[in-house]
C-alpha cells in the first residue's frame, strides 16, 4: 500500500500562471478531501468528493480554484492565475468513506507563487 | 473565530517525560474528535479518535473527552525524541460529511 500519492511535491509558478496539483487516493477509498496548510491560517478544508461526486466545496475560494475527480484513481486541484497568497502546502487525504473513518493524508504539494 | 482552539502553541519536555495537549471547541455540532501528528515534510497522520466521554488509551497515548465542556486532551507518556512533531486536534460532524476542522496545532520538542 503506497498510501496517498501527491504530485508534484514542489511547484514554483509565476504570478498569473496556472497550477495543477494531482492526487492519487488509496485504492478502494471512496472519499477524497483537499486541505490547505499555511503558517498563518493553519490547516483549512477546501473540498471533498465521495464516489467521485463533488459533495462540499465550501472551503474553496470562489474564483480561480477548481477541483475535479474524473475517475476513482485520481483527483486534481487547479488554481488559475496564481497569486502570492496562494502559496501553501496543499494536502490530499482519502478515507473509506464509512462514518467517522480515518483520513489518510498524502505528503502534500508545496506551491510557491513568485 | 477559530472553531477549534488548541493550546499550548509549543511544548518542550525531556525524554521520558509526559507531554499534554489541550483542545476546546466552540461548536456543539462536533461529535468526533481526532488527534493527528505531523512530522516535518510529511502529511498529518492520525493517532487516535475519541467520541465518548472519558478516557481512551492506545499504547503511550491517552485521549480524554468531556462532551459537556467540549474539551479534549491528549497525553503522551514516556515521550521519545521521535515524538517531536506538530500535533493537531481535529473535529468533525456527520452532517458535514466528516470533513475535519483543525485546531491551530502544538509544536512538541522532546529533548534527548
Amino acid at each position: 500500500n503506497a498510501g496517498v500519492i501527491q504530485t508534484p511535491r514542489h511547484k514554483v509558478t509565476g504570478k498569473g500562471q496556472e497550477a495543477t496539483l494531482w492526487c492519487e487516493p488509496i485504492s478502494g477509498h471512496s472519499a477524497v478531501f483537499w486541505y490547505r496548510q499555511t503558517i498563518v491560517q493553519g490547516l483549512e478544508f477546501l473540498t471533498y468528493f465521495r464516489n467521485q461526486a463533488p459533495i462540499d466545496d465550501s472551503g474553496m475560494p470562489k474564483e480561480r480554484f477548481s477541483a475535479q475527480m474524473p475517475n476513482q484513481s485520481h483527483s486534481t486541484l487547479k488554481i488559475q492565475s496564481t497569486q502570492p497568497q496562494d502559496s501553501a502546502v496543499y494536502l490530499c487525504a482519502s478515507s473509506s468513506g464509512t462514518g467517522n473513518a480515518e483520513q489518510f493524508f498524502g505528503p502534500g504539494t508545496r506551491l510557491t507563487v513568485l | 473565530q477559530q472553531k477549534v482552539q488548541q493550546s499550548p502553541e509549543s511544548l518542550s519536555v525531556p525524554e521520558g517525560g509526559m507531554a499534554s495537549f489541550n483542545c476546546t471547541s466552540s461548536d456543539r455540532n462536533f461529535q468526533y474528535f481526532w488527534w493527528y501528528r505531523q512530522h516535518s515534510g510529511e502529511g498529518p497522520k492520525a493517532l487516535m479518535s475519541i467520541f465518548s466521554d472519558g478516557d481512551k488509551k492506545e499504547g503511550r497515548f491517552t485521549a480524554h473527552l468531556n462532551k459537556a465542556s467540549l474539551h479534549v486532551s491528549l497525553h503522551i507518556r514516556d515521550s521519545q525524541p521521535s515524538d517531536s512533531a506538530l500535533y493537531f486536534c481535529a473535529a468533525s460532524e456527520p452532517d458535514m460529511g466528516y470533513k475535519l476542522t483543525f485546531g491551530t496545532g502544538t509544536s512538541l520538542l522532546v529533548d534527548p
